[in-house]
């Protein structure tokens, strides 16, 4: 069984931090990894995706992939009430086959 | 608009019920899934298809059916052997099939409900 680990939360965080969410996975071959976001009762709308190590900015937001510790984690600066919501990691393991993280939930507190 | 839809946004079933679920899609994708998510819980693969006619079981397929006869559609039969169905049911679809690597978009989900 493919594992994708995620600390379920709440993370708290006041308006304009930075928030810091960590996702760790079972499968070293694992190649490409997404973030989604998911608002209470809606489903996952992607945030971004990431293939290489390093680090890949997107506006607010930041990925960053260390294989070698098998390891993604999602940096939003300047957090938003409008954030606030449950953000899921994805690991694709297989071509077009994909294990999600049971999501860590994001309050940003005005 | 290109986008996912699936039908109905609410479902309620019998025991012993059989009921599907629709699942369209007008983005010209190759692939499609199915994902049932439990409370606080992550989303975990029922089914995909690559491509038309072809499909696999993924790690929750057991009391779950499906058909892949057009590439825009891909409806998921919820049987009487699924023995606890209630739960949130989401469609996905990826651009390529086969050897390559593209990412998923999701429908709005269909919520199911065991009376």
């Amino acid at each position: 069984q493919k594992e994708v680990e995620q600390n379920s939360g709440p993370l708290s965080v006041p308006e304009g931090a930075i928030a810091s969410l960590n996702c760790t996975y079972s499968d070293r071959g694992s190649q490409s990894f997404f973030w989604y976001r998911q608002y209470s009762g809606k489903s996952p709308e992607l945030i971004m995706f990431i293939y290489s190590n390093g680090d890949k900015e997107d506006g607010r937001f930041t990925a960053q992939l260390n294989k070698a510790s098998q390891y993604v984690s999602l940096l939003i600066r300047d957090s938003q009430p409008s954030d606030s919501a449950t953000y899921l990691c994805a690991v694709e393991y297989n071509f077009n086959k994909f294990y999600f993280g049971s999501g860590t939930k994001l309050n940003v507190k005005p | 608009d290109g986008g996912i839809t699936q039908s109905p946004k609410y479902l309620f079933r019998k025991e012993g019920q059989n009921v599907t679920l629709s699942c369209e899609q007008n983005l010209n994708h190759d692939a499609m899934y199915w994902y049932r998510q439990d409370p606080g819980q992550g989303l975990r693969l029922i089914y995909y298809s690559q491509i038309v006619n072809d499909f696999q079981k993924g790690d929750i397929a057991e009391g779950y059916s499906v058909s892949r006869e057009k590439k825009e559609s891909f409806p998921l039969t919820v049987t009487s052997a699924q023995k606890n169905p209630t739960a949130f049911y989401l469609c996905a679809s990826s651009k390529t099939g086969q050897g390559y690597t593209d990412t998923q978009y999701f429908g709005p989900g269909t919520r199911l409900t065991v009376l």
